[in-house]
């Protein structure tokens, strides 16, 4: 089956790094996706990763390993403005390339 | 451009009654999608459009559920007999649909339904 497994929240303290994790299970693999959502908004795009390894902007990081099924956003220096719904989403090739979602992770910054 | 873009933002509605809910896409997009999300869920997939073609429509979406994208640029779903389980945050979303990054998608704003 297809199925994408992340923590469903987590805390963390304004200035730390914080790490969520994303493992997928996907036939067809074509890239992996990381969103951002702010509570009453929209998603928005953050990252993507095809190749295995990390891919870094600015305070944000994500990592893929295509072996393991396994992705990971990393957030550095974390502000308040970070606290959000973080959403990890597969690409299949296979699946007329159709996204498919987690249920998110809902990250809490604290002072 | 102004991105993505769905109207009304809010619609309340009583049990039973119909809605219909717009989206403008990107206009170079030839992908549209629309997910429906409630609190603390993930975005849950209706339906998506290449172009004027429906590919694919949500085994778990009930025939009150109906979406048209006419002319390949925007879109309208329309919900029927509209039942309190409706109520949820309804997303549109597009993208280039060319594989890989073009895949990232850009959501619209959403519209909140409330059904009384």
């Amino acid at each position: 089956g297809q199925n994408i497994d992340q923590p469903t929240e987590m805390t963390a303290t304004e200035g730390a790094i914080v790490q969520i994790n994303c493992t997928y299970q996907t036939s067809g693999f074509n890239g992996l996706f990381w969103y951002q959502q702010h509570a009453g908004e929209a998603p928005t795009f953050l990252s993507y990763n095809v190749l295995d390894g990390l891919e870094e902007k600015g305070r944000f990081s994500s990592f893929l390993s295509r072996s393991k099924g396994y992705s990971y956003l990393l957030l550095k220096e974390l502000q308040m403005k970070d606290s959000a719904s973080y959403l990890c989403s597969s690409e299949n090739a296979g699946n007329n390339r159709k996204l498919i979602w987690g249920l998110g992770t809902s990250l809490g910054v604290n002072p | 451009d102004t991105g993505v873009s769905q109207n009304p933002r809010h619609k309340i509605t009583k049990r039973g009654q119909n809605v219909t809910f717009r989206c403008d896409p990107i206009s170079e997009h030839n992908r549209l999608y629309w997910y429906r999300q409630t609190l603390g869920q993930g975005p849950e997939f209706l339906t998506y459009f290449q172009n004027e073609a429906q590919l694919e429509k949500s085994r778990l979406l009930s025939d009150r559920f109906s979406a048209e994208r006419p002319k390949g640029s925007f879109s309208t779903l329309e919900i029927q007999r509209t039942e309190q389980g409706d109520s949820a945050m309804y997303l549109c979303a597009s993208s280039l649909g060319k594989g890989g990054k073009n895949e990232k998608l850009f959501f619209g704003s959403g519209t909140q339904l409330s059904v009384l």
